[in-house]
């Protein structure tokens, strides 16, 4: 069966700190994967979205970058996090010909 | 602009009873639409999807309804448990080429004994 793996579940760091957050997926193959994030009170944010190996769209400019150096791993990462990072943030994987998206359990950050 | 809107904000029922909540979006062109249920601090998890076909579709006590018409969908819940608090998402995807997923601010729905 297919799981998704999301960690740590939760981060506290200090401004100007490195993040580095990861997501696996396991029981298939040639995912799409997604990074989204929750601030308190609003919607879920796309952030990044990867159909393969490599290939990396970015929906919403920010000191946040992605990859996927593997079929089934994404990596959130930042050089420098700022306050406004805090949030929930949330990994979520379909295969091609299915509607459904599953989501990981999540990354609480709090940028202190 | 594609929007999901939802209503209620925030509920607050009884142990036992029934409670609907609502969604209007503005998404198009439509591809499908989800209800998902997020526990505080865990991630969404998917109670129904429907197509533009599909008017209505249960999973348990829950059963959503979708008027593609008049773009709008509800969520009914049925004999309300205290495990049911959690916020309710409503999720429209339209038909880009990365099925993009809009997502509604969510109703806090909290059940009390």
């Amino acid at each position: 069966s297919q799981t998704i793996h999301q960690w740590p579940a939760t981060l506290v760091q200090p401004v100007g700190s490195p993040l580095s957050l990861e997501c696996t997926v396991e029981g298939t193959s040639n995912p799409n994967l997604y990074w989204y994030r929750q601030a308190a009170g609003r919607g879920l944010q796309l952030l990044f979205y990867s159909v393969g190996i490599g290939q990396i769209s970015s929906e919403v400019p920010q000191n946040l970058s992605a990859s996927r150096p593997q079929d089934r791993q994404f990596i959130l990462s930042s050089k420098k996090l700022l306050l406004s990072d805090s949030g929930f943030y949330l990994c979520a994987w379909r295969t091609g010909v299915s509607y459904g998206y599953t989501f990981g359990s999540g990354t609480r950050l709090t940028v202190v | 602009k594609n929007q999901v809107e939802q209503s209620p904000q925030s509920l607050i029922i009884l142990e036992g009873k029934n409670c609907t909540l609502q969604c209007n979006y503005t998404v198009s062109p439509f591809s499908n639409l989800r209800w998902y249920k997020q526990d505080t601090g865990r991630g969404p998890v998917s109670l129904t999807i429907m197509t533009f076909s599909e008017n209505t579709k249960s999973n348990g006590r829950y059963t959503a309804t979708l008027d593609a018409d008049t773009k709008q969908s509800s969520l009914h819940i049925t004999a309300s448990q205290l495990s049911d608090s959690a916020s309710y998402i409503c999720v429209v995807s339209d038909w880009g080429s990365q099925g993009n997923l809009i997502f509604g601010k969510g109703t806090k729905l909290s059940v009390k004994p």
